[in-house]
């Protein structure tokens, strides 16, 4: 079955500090993307970065960072330096497919609260 | 600004109305999608197509129909809407596998 998991529906972090969002996912296609995305209270998605199922390095963008571990399956989320803006849910996400379409499998999201 | 623009922003339908959510973007993707996010379980895709003329099947088609009238517009319509209807939906665009979504701002849809 193909899914993506994140336990954490809840985390504080304190202002200027790092914090570690949890994503697991299930899939047994070679070839996939995993996404993180934020979604502020005003309801939009923001696209945060991207990391491919064949790709060595670790994604990186900004203070946002992609800890990929592809024995594991996981594909946590590391904000460095939290700012108060980044105050907002998370989501996840596993892209498959082929023919140059990805589809989404999205995880159920962590809220995420950064303290002043 | 560029990007994926949707209409309209909120919409009240009683049981059994029906609508159409719309969709426009202007980055020139082949992709685009539709999906529904209701609370504590994410976004879950209803249609999708990869490209001009063809759409496909999600998660969660039941209940709705899409059209994709050309590379720019994807609608989505509720022919008879349901209380189980009642979501948050947003239309997104990609470039292609490796690129991430651009979303519009959503349409909060209540049924009553």
């Amino acid at each position: 079955a193909q899914k993506i998991t994140q336990t954490q529906p809840g985390m504080f972090v304190q202002e200027k500090e790092a914090v570690t969002l949890d994503c697991t996912y299930d899939t047994s296609d070679p070839s996939y993307g995993l996404f993180w995305y934020k979604q502020p209270s005003s309801g939009e998605m923001i696209f945060l970065i991207y990391q491919g199922s064949y790709d060595q390095q670790n994604a990186t963008e900004g203070r946002y960072s992609l800890n990929f571990q592809k024995a594991r399956k996981s594909a946590n989320l590391v904000i460095s330096a939290s700012q108060l803006g980044d105050s907002a849910m998370y989501f996840c996400a596993m892209g498959l497919g082929a023919s140059g379409t990805y589809k989404y499998i999205f995880g159920t999201g962590t809220r995420l609260k950064v303290l002043a | 600004n560029a990007g994926v623009t949707q209409t309209p922003k909120f919409q009240v339908l009683k049981t059994g109305q029906s609508m159409t959510l719309q969709c426009a973007q202007d980055m020139n993707h082949n992709s685009m999608y539709w999906y529904r996010q209701d609370p504590g379980m994410g976004l879950r895709l209803i249609y999708y197509s990869a490209s001009e003329g063809t759409t496909d099947k999600g998660e969660v088609p039941n209940g709705y129909n899409v059209s994709r009238l050309n590379k720019r517009e994807f609608s989505l319509r509720l022919e008879s809407a349901a209380p189980s209807q009642t979501s948050v939906y947003f239309c997104a665009s990609s470039e292609g596998v490796g690129y991430g979504y651009t979303f519009g701002s959503g349409t909060r849809l209540t049924v009553v």
